[in-house]
């Protein structure tokens, strides 16, 4: 039973289409999380989201937009997408309140923008 | 502003001998410290954290790593390489209650 699930593992779409990924977490944790592993592996946080609060890193462009139907669930929505935009994006989950902040990752979405 | 140094961006070694891979981190409070593995095209997996409680942690696959303040830093160490452990390593900072940051990794090779 996956702790964190993501899909689609693999998405590839042309520029200027809008697209969605997906992610639940079965493991009752309060924060979710979005980061960026770009070509060079480098990670960066791009949102984390709980119940009360959206905190967004400031670097991350406005065609970015993370939606949270309910606690388990929190899905990256693109718009316009662009070339640069091509990476593999990780959903993660943590419990802050009461926890050790230790993250629990999915699989990766490979995004790949033609 | 928490942030993460990962001192050598690739690391190579012989099947059998010590692994070092060197984790420098900056907070203003007492962090909480992470390495997580992440092998080819797939997620990344935790091997250690420290959480204030003991300043040598051990972890899966025979790691370990010790938390100095005084140097800021919390190296991750292995007596010895197996060729499975060939991967990407990240170190990464929380200060309670944010995300974590990562270090930009270390790129482990182990030859026969």
């Amino acid at each position: 039973d996956t702790a964190v699930s993501q899909t689609p593992k693999y998405l590839v779409t042309q520029m200027g289409n809008d697209k969605s990924i997906k992610c639940e977490q079965n493991l009752g944790h309060d924060t979710m999380y979005w980061y960026k592993q770009d070509s060079k592996k480098f990670l960066k946080i791009m949102f984390s989201y709980n119940n009360k609060e959206l905190i967004i890193n400031e670097t991350v462009p406005n065609r970015f937009s993370p939606k949270s139907p309910d606690k388990a669930h929190l899905n990256l929505h693109i718009n316009s997408l662009e070339l640069g935009d091509s990476a593999v994006y990780f959903c993660a989950s943590s419990q802050i309140q009461g926890g050790d902040a230790e993250a629990f990752f999915g699989q990766g979405t490979r995004l790949t923008v033609v | 502003a928490q942030s993460v140094t990962q001192l050598g961006s690739h690391v190579s070694v012989s099947e059998g001998a010590l692994v070092l891979l060197r984790c420098n981190y900056s907070s203003s409070v007492p962090p909480y410290l992470f390495w997580y593995v992440q092998y080819p095209n797939q997620g990344l997996q935790l091997l250690l954290k420290y959480t204030s409680a003991a300043t040598l942690v051990k972890g899966i696959n025979g790691f370990e790593a010790e938390f100095k303040k005084s140097e800021t830093s919390f190296h991750l160490t292995k007596p010895s390489a197996h060729m499975s452990d060939a991967a990407e390593y990240f170190c990464a900072v929380s200060e309670a209650g944010t995300a974590l940051i990562f270090g930009k990794g270390t790129t482990l090779s182990v030859s026969s």
